[in-house]
């Protein structure tokens, strides 16, 4: 089965409001999340990353928060712009592996 | 910085038919990984290497195989091409692993498989 998961394919937001993508996770194990951008017909690059030992972490506009025991994490863009506009795939894994596993991801839209 | 090439950028094969998609990297990174994109499924990881010769099978590994013969390059096998199959490959390199020290992931432009 599908050990991480994104449950919205897609969201629209107004520019200037809050943007929030959400993804779920099953292995217990897993300590290691991070959010990656991709625009269409380019790769996949990293956004923003945490380990589990912290619930939150911010990086200018974007915050990455931890929810271990419910096994969610969410990226929040705050001000958001039309530029944000692309596709987020979450990803998790385990500290002691290389293996990384992602999500389908979430098409974000901003619009003007 | 350094770059990580893929070819071919597009593949076009036949049913039945065993095709090679080839991933080079100039970053001197240990971990390579494949990983195939369809709509609405994110990301799937078919196989990933830490280091030359090292192969480890990832959630797709099945109908594929995989080659690590130097560091700087990771070639991958669809080992029989399925009738109307259309697929985006990506090819990733990290500096160790990626979950496990918190190294990114480079990926490369990716090769577009269509199968006829």
């Amino acid at each position: 089965g599908q050990q991480v998961k994104q449950s919205s394919p897609s969201l629209t937001v107004q520019e200037g409001g809050i943007s929030i993508l959400n993804c779920d996770y099953e292995n217990d194990m897993f300590d290691y999340f991070a959010w990656y951008k991709k625009y269409p017909d380019n790769s996949p690059t990293l956004l923003i990353s945490v380990r589990s030992n912290v619930d939150k972490r911010e990086d200018g506009r974007l915050t990455v928060f931890l929810n271990k025991s419910g096994k969610h994490f969410s990226l929040h863009i705050t001000a958001s712009q039309p530029e944000d506009t692309a596709v987020y795939l979450c990803a998790a894994g385990v500290g002691g592996s290389a293996k990384l596993i992602f999500g389908e991801g979430t098409k974000l839209t901003v619009s003007s | 910085g350094g770059i990580i090439t893929q070819t071919p950028k597009f593949l076009i094969g036949q049913e039945g038919q065993k095709l090679t998609l080839k991933c080079q990297q100039n970053f001197n990174h240990d971990t390579m990984y494949w990983y195939r994109q369809d709509s609405g499924k994110g990301l799937r990881l078919i196989y990933y290497s830490i280091t030359e010769n090292d192969l480890q099978k990832g959630d797709l590994s099945e109908g594929y195989d995989a080659s690590r013969e130097k560091k700087s390059s990771f070639s991958l096998t669809v080992t029989s091409a399925q009738k109307n199959e259309m697929a985006v490959f990506l090819c990733a390199s990290s500096l160790t692993g990626g979950a496990r020290d918190q190294n990114t992931l480079y990926f490369g432009a990716g090769t577009r498989l269509s199968v006829l």
